[in-house]
């Protein structure tokens, strides 16, 4: 059973930098049909997906973010990693990590197959 | 920037059937957009229900459907229950790696 799972503090300071980790199980990181996500959500709103990242390493951000934005992975941990700097309390949000599956099933398949529950951080002044 | 567009709230009566719909500020959904469809529940993280505009994801039942109906994606549920009551959310990809987030649709059953 595939299951991520956030972690990381949850009060952090304007302008400082956020550092949160996805720990993996059931599944590895090193997996060729799946990308590694990231995606929050502000209270009361809607989702946002930050960025993903490869096996191998390779990134793609929300352009919106991504002067902010590091995405990283520590296969030997089986686990993945935000850095977003600069806070605001426009990032106060709870932090998904998400798994992508980008792969053959019947056909070609593209879509946020499982979730973790989820990290509120909120930015404090 | 494009915006995917979802309607903000729609309302159903129990065992009634309602379309949500997930488009474009700009062109139209299609098979290349990868249109899939979550169910968020408050407290609970978002619930894949449909992806690749109509295939069901496990364990999700046959009253939600997906389809495209003119240039958006749509999801239908047949037959609303209580416990369908929840927030909405599609996806698109829009190449280049970069997923979009509809702005969500609160379904309310009453």
């Amino acid at each position: 059973q595939v299951q991520l799972q956030e972690s990381g503090p949850g009060l952090v300071k304007a302008s400082q930098t956020l550092s949160l980790t996805c720990t993996v199980s059931g599944a590895s990181i090193n997996s060729d049909d799946h990308y590694w996500n990231w995606i929050r959500q502000t209270a009361g709103k809607g989702l946002e997906w930050i960025g993903r990242i490869y096996s191998n390493g390779a990134t793609t951000y929300n352009p919106s973010l991504k002067s902010r934005v590091t995405i990283s992975l520590d296969a030997s941990k089986n686990q993945f990693s935000l850095s977003l700097s600069s806070l605001t309390a426009a990032d106060t949000a709870v932090y998904y990590c998400a798994r992508l599956f980008s792969g053959y099933e019947v056909s070609f398949v593209y879509y946020f197959d499982h979730w973790g529950q989820g990290a509120l951080v909120t930015v404090s002044p | 920037q494009t915006v995917v567009t979802q309607e903000p709230s729609l309302s159903v009566s129990p065992g009634g059937t309602v379309t949500l719909t997930c488009g474009l500020s700009s062109g139209s959904v299609s098979t290349v957009k990868y249109p899939s469809w979550y169910q968020q529940t408050p407290g609970q993280p978002p619930r894949t229900i449909i992806y690749n505009i109509n295939i069901r994801s496990s364990g999700v039942p046959d009253r939600f459907s997906g389809s495209i109906l003119g240039n958006k994606a749509a999801l239908t549920i047949t037959g609303a229950q209580a416990n369908d009551e929840a927030h909405y959310y599609c996806v698109l990809y829009m190449g280049r790696g970069i997923s979009v987030f509809g702005g969500g649709t609160r379904l309310t059953v009453l």
